[in-house]
């Protein structure tokens, strides 16, 4: 089955305590994005990959941190969680130029307190 | 900053009436749009894709684009209330950008 995973799904944890949410694909994507979901802010894209070790920032990076090193994977890391970065967060993974293929992963729900 | 500008709602349509759900966009260079549905509490779900002017029909669901006035629609003929849930529109230029989100509740 063609999925996008997420762990963990819901996480509490407090401020400036290094965590990393982990993402991967089945579907051999090329473009791997992360975005964040705030009531009445809509979804905002953290950081995106192109391929393999090619990452770039996309409206919200500050405080993120993302890594490419295999095709499937693509963590997202918070070295210094603060609580405006309590958010949902989604995964979402596409072949390159083609939108038409997203799937977005089930979401991961993180409260910094 | 280019926006994608939506309705939040919430817009309430009676079951089995058509639903109605609007987007603007700034960004004159996008070429793609897209209609997603998002459930409370689920990820959002791609429904819809348009890339030319005029309307495009998959089943109940019916996107309309107009480039020359920045603007994209999405008809939902014979509502059910499995359709409430939250409508992402998002257009693709340099980056996919989306709305804010309108929130569809069907009334039976």
């Amino acid at each position: 089955e063609a999925q996008v995973t997420q762990n963990p799904r819901y996480l509490i944890t407090v401020t400036g305590k290094k965590l990393t949410v982990t993402c991967s694909q089945n579907m051999n994507h090329e473009y791997m994005s992360w975005y964040r979901q705030d009531p009445g802010l809509g979804l905002r894209q953290i950081y995106y990959s192109m391929n393999v070790e090619v990452t770039d920032k996309g409206d919200v990076p500050e405080g993120y941190k993302v890594s490419r090193k295999e095709k499937r994977n693509f963590p997202l890391i918070l070295e210094s969680p603060s609580p405006n970065q309590t958010s949902l967060y989604f995964c979402a993974s596409n072949l390159a130029g083609s939108t038409d293929t997203q799937y977005f992963g089930p979401g991961t729900r993180l409260t910094v307190l | 900053q280019k926006e994608v500008e939506q309705n939040s709602g919430p817009l309430s349509v009676p079951e089995g009436a058509i639903a109605s759900l609007n987007c603007t966009y700034s960004d004159r260079v996008s070429q793609s749009f897209f209609w997603y549905r998002q459930y409370s509490g689920k990820s959002p779900e791609l429904i819809m894709s348009i890339y030319s002017n005029g309307d495009k029909e998959d089943g109940r669901f019916t996107a309309q684009l107009n480039k020359a006035s920045q603007y994209v629609s999405l008809l939902i003929r014979d509502s059910q209330p499995s359709d409430s849930a939250t409508y992402l529109c998002a257009s693709q230029g340099e980056k996919l950008t989306f709305g804010t989100g309108t929130r569809l509740t069907i009334i039976p």
